[in-house]
Parts: C-alpha cells; structure tokens; sequence
C-alpha cells in the first residue's frame, strides 16, 4: 500500500516562506521518485507548479521551489503572496502506472 | 496549446450511471495520455485512472475497479469516464487531466498534468 502524507494546513504572512512536506510511504521502492506538485484555487482546475521533484514548468514563479530528502519531498515558497492561497497536493507514480495523490494541505496567507 | 472541454453538470439517482465528456482541442486526442482526477465535497484530489501509453493499456484505480471505464472517441478527439452503481460519496467534481507521461529508463512510469478541464459537477441524490 502506498500513500503520500500532507500536513493539513500550513500558514504563513507575506513576504515569507513557508514549506510543504510530502511523506512517502510504501512498500514498492520505486514509488515516490517522480513527485509532483499542484496548487488548487477553490472553483479552479488545479495546476502544475513542481514536477520530477525539482523542475518548474515555464511560467511558474521561480518562488516555487521543491526538494527532496529520503522518504520526504518538500514544496518552498518563497515570498509569500496573498494569490499563493490554495491547497497544495503532491502526487507520484507508483510502480503498479497507479498515481496517489497526497492528501493536500490548506496554505493560508495571514 | 491543448484545450479541455468537459460536459455540463449533472444530477443523478444513486444505483445510476454517469457518463462525463471531455472534448480536446488543439492537439489529437490518440497522441494524449488521458486521466481522470475527481474531488469530492471538502476532499482532496483522488486519482480514478488513465491511459498509459506505453503498455497501450487503461489503468483504473483499485478503489473503482469494477464501477469504471474510460473510453475514447478518436474520430472526435473527445475521452469519457463513465462510473456505474452510483452512490451518494461518488458526488464530486470530476476532472480529465492530461500532460506528459513516459517511463525513466528502468522502465519506471513519471510525469504530471500539465492540462485540466474546467472540471463537471456531478451530484448523487435521491
């Protein structure tokens, strides 16, 4: 079984940065090697801002960041803004061509 | 620049069927690897299947294995999800999403969606 565990909600006042971790686990190893991430505005279709764990898709602020340590990926960003509001997911392939989703976590800028 | 057009809310009884369309433009739906991601009221993201272009095979979500299939019209570039034996907790927003989607060198698959449709209401009542 494999899942991708999200704090549920995260907070931050503009100007700073805030992190998103991403916690992996399962019992396949190659699971978890690809992850992507997404920002959701309520109403909205959701949107790319990190694949392949680092890389930014052209046209994504380069205030979005990602990285990742053993079983953990993170999202940063940087200078937080109030249209940075959202929910944040991250997402990964397993080895079965299965996709799981994290549970997304609440960014509120205060 | 690929465009997603889905159908229109709709409303149905639980025990019924749904069947959602997702019109491409811009781009030539058999060259597309095609998802369906659904959201339910207050819930995250929930990946429901999608066609991996590599084996040329659908692959479903266990969790809908049984209630779900997903079909193309390539004469009208338009993808369908259709999910069976409706229940209340299948209301949702469901979305089709496509992007890239390729197998690393060990033969491991990765990628992402880069484009959604505007997404499809669909509500379970009696």
């Amino acid at each position: 079984q494999s899942a991708l565990t999200q704090p549920a909600s995260v907070s931050g006042s503009p100007g700073q940065s805030i992190t998103i971790s991403c916690t992996g686990t399962s019992s396949d190893a190659g699971t978890f090697m690809y992850v992507s991430w997404y920002q959701h505005h309520p109403g909205k279709a959701p949107k790319v801002m990190i694949y392949d764990v680092s890389t930014r898709p052209s046209g994504v602020s380069n205030r979005f960041s990602g990285s990742k340590s053993g079983n953990t990926a993170s999202l940063t960003i940087s200078g937080l803004q109030a249209e940075d509001e959202a929910v944040y997911y991250c997402s990964s392939y397993t080895g079965r061509s299965t996709l799981i989703f994290g549970g997304g976590t609440k960014l509120t800028v205060l | 620049q690929v465009h997603l057009v889905q159908s229109g809310a709709a409303v149905k009884k639980p025990g019924a069927s749904v069947r959602v369309s997702c019109k491409v433009s811009g781009y030539t739906l058999s060259k597309l690897s095609m998802h369906w991601v659904r959201q339910a009221p207050g819930k995250g993201l929930e990946w429901m299947g999608g066609f991996d272009p590599e084996d040329g095979e659908t692959i479903y979500a266990q969790k809908f294995q049984g209630r779900v299939t997903m079909t193309e019209d390539t004469s009208t570039d338009t993808a369908y999800l259709e999910l069976s034996s409706l229940r209340s907790e299948d209301t949702a927003v469901f979305y089709c999403a496509t992007g890239i989607y390729y197998r690393d060198n060990s033969g491991y698959p990765r990628g992402y969606f880069d484009y959604w449709g505007q997404g499809t209401l669909v509500s379970v009542s009696s």
